[in-house]
């Protein structure tokens, strides 16, 4: 089991509402990642973080933003969740280096009403 | 845009017999992985192939790359209904130092007992 964990598991919520997803790893991995998924598709890349203090969007467009403030945590903030933001957040950590595999957390189950 | 696109997108057997899955990319890489994911859960890494290899196996898996083709194979052998799960090849996008992982469409494989 991979030590990377997402809060919450499911989450139903009104429109417009602001919300967080937090991501947390106890391996120490420098390189950590958001990906959205929609049932049975494939993933899109939405945002990845080099380290603290460094944060960049991947090739999904997406109006969540994140933030790399620890090592272990990187939180994804919808300021005003949309039925459109209906979908499943998987987030992932790994080693630097180009031959390391990622670590998957359980993923988010988001529902917006 | 996805670098990887899985072929069948879905397969159905039954138990003992052996699955194939194909993935192509489209640009150079350096290593090519692939994945499973059991339905609504995170992936799960499975295989790690590098460019300069042609073949690798792991237990009941044999992944190749040809990167003269852009393209890899997954091959589980022996199948069991406990393989039944969605399977992603996945290839490296951005520099060095933030190299994230493309994820393709996947392919669904249901093996029936």
């Amino acid at each position: 089991e991979a030590d990377i964990y997402q809060t919450p598991r499911y989450l139903v919520i009104g429109t417009g509402k602001k919300i967080t997803l937090e991501c947390s790893q106890t391996m120490g991995h420098d390189k950590m990642y958001w990906y959205q998924q929609d049932p049975g598709m494939e993933l899109h890349l939405i945002h990845y973080s080099y380290g603290v203090n460094s944060t960049e969007k991947g090739d999904l467009s997406s109006e969540s933003t994140v933030s790399r403030i620890r090592t272990e945590h990187f939180p994804l903030t919808l300021e005003s969740a949309r039925p459109s933001h209906t979908s499943q957040y998987l987030c992932a950590s790994r080693l630097a280096g180009p031959y390391n595999e990622q670590f998957f957390g359980p993923g988010t189950r988001l529902t917006v009403l | 845009s996805q670098q990887g696109e899985e072929d069948p997108q879905a397969l159905s057997i039954q138990e003992g017999e052996n699955a194939t899955m194909n993935c192509s990319y489209k640009t150079s890489i350096n290593n090519l992985q692939w994945y499973r994911q059991n339905s609504g859960r995170g992936l799960v890494h499975l295989i790690l192939i590098r460019s300069n290899e042609r073949e690798k196996h792991s237990g009941r898996l044999r992944v190749t790359l040809d990167t003269s083709k852009k393209s890899s194979s997954l091959l589980i052998t022996a199948s069991r209904a406990a393989d039944t799960a969605s399977y992603f090849c996945a290839t490296p996008f951005g520099n060095q130092a933030g190299t994230a992982l493309i994820f393709g469409k996947g392919t669904t494989l249901s093996v029936s007992s």
